[in-house]
């Protein structure tokens, strides 16, 4: 069964470091979103992006944030400037038009650790 | 409350018994899923119900939605070892076009004893 993909699975980066995280969506899908989860808290709404380009973001998801599908394959999560509170795991996730339209599939997700 | 409210936020019971599970939401949507997630990984995806829809089935999953109240209830009977998790359940709000964010409710942690 197709399923999305993360990869590294954790990643622990200084504080002011640039960091890009890498998801594979299932290959027909559409529509990919990124969210995050601090530990012990809710999953969070990041970004949500269309037809190569963002078509909503949260408040979370400022000018340090940005989201590129550099090719038919990828889809990846950058943060220029790492601090502290953004040490969470984040989730990748991907959906379709079609039959199963709305279904979002996440990933594993990618624990990343800020110190 | 806040958008996607699950109750209780923990609930323990005995294999084999039924586990009920409980979400509040505040504004309309067009479709409301529900998500497992065991501890510390992703995110799986167990069944979406759409607003027009009152009840849905999946294996030994029985999910209710009742738009008046804005609530559902995620039912999993015959428990088993397995199933201990913290379940979520997340919202699409109301557009035209769907395929729009979720919003994740707090989870209720289930834990099945053996």
């Amino acid at each position: 069964e197709p399923e999305v993909t993360q990869t590294p699975s954790h990643q622990v980066t200084q504080m002011g470091q640039e960091v890009i995280l890498r998801c594979v969506p299932i290959s027909n899908h559409l529509y990919f979103y990124w969210y995050r989860q601090i530990l012990g808290q809710k999953v969070e709404f990041l970004v949500s992006f269309y037809n190569n380009e963002i078509s909503e973001k949260s408040e979370i998801f400022d000018d340090q944030f940005s989201v590129e599908r550099p090719d038919g394959s990828n889809f990846t999560l950058k943060i220029r400037s790492t601090k502290l509170e953004d040490s969470a795991m984040y989730f990748c996730a991907s959906s379709d038009s079609g039959a199963v339209k709305d279904t979002q599939y996440f990933g594993p997700g990618t624990r990343l650790t800020v110190l | 409350s806040q958008q996607g409210e699950e109750d209780p936020q923990a609930l323990s019971i005995q294999e084999g018994e039924n586990a009920t599970m409980n979400c509040s939401y505040k504004t309309s949507i067009n479709n409301l899923q529900w998500y497992r997630q065991n501890s510390g990984r992703g995110l799986v995806h167990l069944i979406l119900i759409r607003s027009n829809e009152r009840e849905k089935h999946s294996g030994r999953l029985r999910v209710t939605l009742d738009t008046s109240k804005k609530s559902s209830s995620l039912l999993i009977t015959a428990s088993r070892a397995a199933d201990t998790a913290s379940y979520f359940c997340a919202t699409d709000a109301s557009g035209n076009f769907g395929n729009e964010k979720l919003t994740f409710g707090t989870g209720t942690r289930l834990t099945i004893i053996p």
